[in-house]
């Protein structure tokens, strides 16, 4: 089974400020896909593939990686991406999570 | 619109068994794989396995071969999970979710495991 390590658990993030999550494989992987998840509501697909964004992601989100890194990038924190953000690899089974990462406005 | 629909709030005692439904609307499931995913109380997302409702195969995730129980109804354009054998700590919420990137999902449901 591929583990997979995020970092930080938990941040905040000012208004403006750059945000970077990290994603470690315990084992190579083709791609990592991300979904935000807000509580009380199900996950949605933000970043598939490694870089691609999920419909109505807005481009200030991007994504990048390879082998056994990936990375979550907010180029400039708002409010409304106050969330838990979760990676997932789907290149074997069984398909695992990250434990997630929450962000929070400061 | 495609929509997952998923059954009521659950509460089971330990040693019983519950069956989710999860019903899909504006997609014919026998087009994909359907997944199953829980997430207890306060804590993060895993995976509990997938089934192609086209044959029936599934796949499940090591700690789930024993627990949980995947099927489908092309008919009627369901897919089930059944968890046996409650136990405490599988009270969680369980979401159904489908297509590639799991680009779509269920509101989830609320099993409760408690006597």
């Amino acid at each position: 089974e591929i583990v997979l390590t995020q970092s930080p658990t938990t941040m905040a993030a000012s208004p403006g400020e750059k945000v970077t999550i990290t994603c470690r494989a315990s084992s190579s992987v083709s791609y990592m896909h991300w979904f935000q998840q807000k509580s009380g509501t199900s996950p949605k697909p933000w970043i598939y593939d490694t870089s691609k964004l999920a419909s109505g992601v807005p481009d200030r989100f991007s994504g990048s990686g390879s082998g056994t890194s990936y990375s979550l990038t907010i180029s400039s924190m708002e409010a409304e991406d106050a969330a838990t953000y979760y990676c997932l690899q789907r290149s074997s089974y069984p398909y695992t999570f990250g434990a997630g990462t929450k962000l929070e406005l400061k | 619109e495609v929509q997952l629909q998923q059954s009521g709030a659950e509460l089971g005692k330990p040693g019983t068994s519950v069956k989710l439904s999860c019903k899909v609307s504006g997609y014919n499931i026998r087009n994909t794989y359907m997944h199953w995913v829980n997430q207890r109380p306060g804590k993060g997302l895993e995976w509990i396995g997938r089934i192609d409702p086209a044959n029936g195969n599934t796949i499940y995730a090591e700690k789930f071969k024993s627990k949980a129980t995947l099927t489908a109804d092309t008919s009627s354009n369901t897919a089930y999970m059944q968890l046996s054998q409650l136990k405490s700590d599988d009270t969680a919420i369980y979401f159904c979710a489908m297509r590639g990137n799991f680009d779509y999902w269920g509101q989830g449901v609320m099993v409760t495991v408690s006597s």
